[in-house]
């Protein structure tokens, strides 16, 4: 049980257009969905958390007109990245948590996005 | 906030010798401490986890001790296999802020046959 798929695994695009990235809790219903973003050889950055129905919850330091977040129902959110430029390339893990997995947070396999 | 300092950075031991990953956390109302694997290019993956309630937990060659008082809590890897070799995060709850995890720096752990 606790399975996360994300989608897709790796994206390449041209500067200046926009990516989505899906994340969706297989079998089991997510309250909460958390996106990170990890650096080569770094840990995992929180930048959002989102709760169903709700506006997500940016940290400090990122843009959420940038790194747009929606969670419109308890087994899907997607992250778009718009207008997206060579700094943005990284690897973005999303996360989810639900009510019969208490605080365990289980995590999707991850997008690469290289943008050129 | 909560803030969770983890060592070493880097560890490499001998195939059957035992690894031991500790961290510190800073905010003494965190409950919940998860342990992460994360092979390279892949996603981290649950391995351990403890609550406050409990001291030691065990998992066959997987440990996590939890010592409160001192806010700080470790995991120990017995007979190591080429196949532990990852990077290990370890994570502490951030109370009242729906499940959000803190996590350390990670440990890159190399295991040498």
């Amino acid at each position: 049980g606790a399975v996360v798929s994300q989608h897709p695994s790796r994206v390449i695009c041209k500067s200046g257009t926009s990516v989505k990235i899906e994340c969706r809790s297989l079998d089991f219903q997510a309250t909460t969905m958390f996106w990170y973003r990890q650096f080569p050889k770094q840990s995992l950055m929180l930048m959002a958390t989102s709760n169903e129905g709700s506006k997500a919850t940016y940290e400090q330091g990122v843009e959420k007109d940038k790194f747009l977040i929606n969670h419109a129902s308890l087994t899907l959110s997607t992250l778009t990245v718009t207008s997206a430029h060579p700094e943005d390339s990284s690897f973005y893990i999303c996360s989810a948590s639900g009510f019969a997995l208490q605080e365990t947070q289980y995590f999707g396999p991850g997008t690469r996005l290289l943008v050129l | 906030g909560e803030n969770v300092e983890q060592h070493p950075s880097t560890l490499s031991v001998q195939e059957g010798d035992s690894a031991v990953i500790k961290c510190t956390y800073s905010d003494s109302a965190s409950n919940y401490f998860p342990w992460y694997k994360q092979e390279l290019g892949k996603r981290p993956q649950l391995i351990i986890d403890i609550r406050s309630n409990v001291g030691e937990k065990k998992d066959q060659r997987i440990a996590v001790t939890l010592n409160k008082t001192a806010k700080h809590f470790s995991l120990h890897i017995t007979e190591t296999q080429p196949e532990d070799s990852a990077v290990y995060f370890c994570a502490a709850e951030v109370k009242n802020a729906g499940n959000m995890l803190t996590f350390g720096g990670g440990t890159r752990l190399m295991v040498k046959p």
